[in-house]
């Protein structure tokens, strides 16, 4: 079953610096999109991702957040300068536009 | 602004012992619901999306079904593998879907 890949698995990073999440969605799906989830806490959404541009985001998608397409199978999140309070799984997930959406398994990112 | 609300926030049942949990919503333009699973440290799993008042889709001993105001997740004669939490999400009017806090289910043999 096509499945959609994260990596890495788990990041640490200090306060301050600059993290790159990446992602591999499913190869024929053409929207993209970027959740994370606090622990504890509910799913939240942060970007979607739909024909080489940002379709939609949340307030939480501030400037210190950007995404990417670099190339033909890779989407990637980047956040600027990591605070404590951005420490949470951060999901990518993909959708053909008509069926659920597909998550990937998940970022852990811990910022110290 | 969309409202998902998920009921009870933890549910323990005894392996073979029925049960339905519950996702209230509110919404300006339902699109489908999604119910997902997550396993600790997981990333959603898909399960269902319910497009229209009165649908029903069924997957080995889980059933969701869909009303106006809510949807139900009954699982019929669980089994340990299905302790989980089941995460609800509406789609409305844009891009992005709003998840309830889900619903942690533990089954004990």
């Amino acid at each position: 079953e096509p499945e959609v890949t994260q990596t890495p698995s788990h990041q640490v990073t200090q306060m301050g610096q600059e993290v790159i999440l990446r992602c591999v969605p499913i190869s024929n799906h053409l929207y993209f999109y970027w959740y994370r989830q606090i622990l504890g806490q509910k799913v939240e959404f942060l970007v979607s991702f739909y024909n080489n541009e940002i379709s939609e985001k949340s307030e939480i998608f501030d400037d210190q957040f950007s995404v990417e397409r670099p190339d033909g199978s890779n989407f990637t999140l980047k956040i600027r300068s990591t605070k404590l309070e951005d420490s949470a799984m951060y999901f990518c997930a993909s959708s053909d536009g008509i069926n659920g959406y597909t998550f990937g398994s998940g970022t852990r990112l811990t910022v110290v | 602004e969309d409202q998902v609300t998920q009921s009870p926030e933890a549910l323990r049942l005894q392996e073979g012992e029925s049960s339905s949990l519950n996702c209230s919503y509110t919404v300006s333009g339902l699109r489908g619901l999604f119910w997902y699973r997550q396993d600790p440290g997981k990333g959603p799993e898909f399960l269902f999306t319910l497009y229209s008042a009165g649908e029903e889709k069924e997957k080995e001993r889980l059933k969701a079904t869909l009303t106006k105001k809510e949807s139900f997740l009954h699982i019929t004669a669980p089994k340990p593998e299905d302790s989980a939490t089941y995460l609800c999400a509406v789609w409305g009017s844009g891009y992005a879907l709003n998840f309830g806090k889900g619903t942690s289910l533990l089954v004990t043999p």
